[in-house]
């Protein structure tokens, strides 16, 4: 089955910095990787994913890197802001009784200094 | 925009209660999940469903059924309620196809057990 560990748990930067979020995932044939961020008392949401076809994928200041023959992926967020703080998480699928489940990080709680 | 609907934000019960969550979406999803968020241990999944009916165990199902008696609608239940099932519940729909659709969360529910 997918195992993912994710890292730094926690990660302070100062504003306008680069925070840069790692995961590593087991299960060879993963081939999704979705990132969610969750801000304090509200869902996660989906901020970004990869495909196992592309390395890389930008959108804004947000960017996600993908190397499958290492099997770790990870988040890119440029010029941070103070509503960046949030926790973070990381996920691949695992195939289990013919259906898709997600296997999550434990989080990383990013918090941007002003 | 898909819309997660969890029935309650916090809920307060005691210990052997038998316990309902519910979850509802709006957007004819065929899969179903429940996960509970615990402190530095990520989202772990409790059940999911794929249809109408149709329920898999997740990685942490002890304690724990479901029921899928309508496409919308995904409860959890907590059979007899302890103390070490106080947590944040979440729940979330994705479409089954094609593979690795991203999931939607529910706002989710706090849950302490005294």
């Amino acid at each position: 089955g997918e195992n993912v560990e994710q890292h730094p748990s926690t990660l302070s930067v100062q504003e306008g910095d680069s925070a840069v979020i790692k995961c590593t995932y087991s299960d060879s044939a993963s081939n999704y990787f979705p990132w969610y961020k969750q801000e304090l008392g509200k869902r996660p949401q989906l901020i970004i994913d990869i495909r196992s076809n592309v390395g890389e994928k930008k959108d804004q200041r947000i960017a996600v890197t993908l190397n499958k023959t290492a099997k770790h992926f990870s988040l890119h967020i440029t010029e941070t802001q103070p509503e960046d703080s949030a926790v973070y998480f990381c996920a691949a699928p695992t195939l289990m009784d013919s259906s898709y489940k997600l296997i999550f990080g434990s989080g990383t709680r990013l918090l941007v200094r002003p | 925009d898909v819309k997660v609907t969890q029935s309650s934000r916090y809920l307060v019960k005691r210990t052997g209660e038998k316990v309902f969550l519910e979850c509802v979406q709006d957007m004819d999803h065929e899969n179903m999940f429940w996960y509970r968020q615990d402190p530095g241990l990520g989202l772990r999944l409790i059940y999911f469903s794929y249809d109408v009916k149709m329920k898999e165990k997740g990685d942490i199902p002890e304690g724990y059924s479901v029921s899928r008696e309508k496409k919308e609608r995904f409860s959890l239940i907590l059979e007899s309620a302890s103390t070490n099932q106080t947590s944040m519940y979440l729940c979330a729909s994705s479409l089954s196809f094609p593979d690795n659709q991203p999931q939607h969360f529910g706002d989710g529910t706090r849950l302490s057990i005294l």
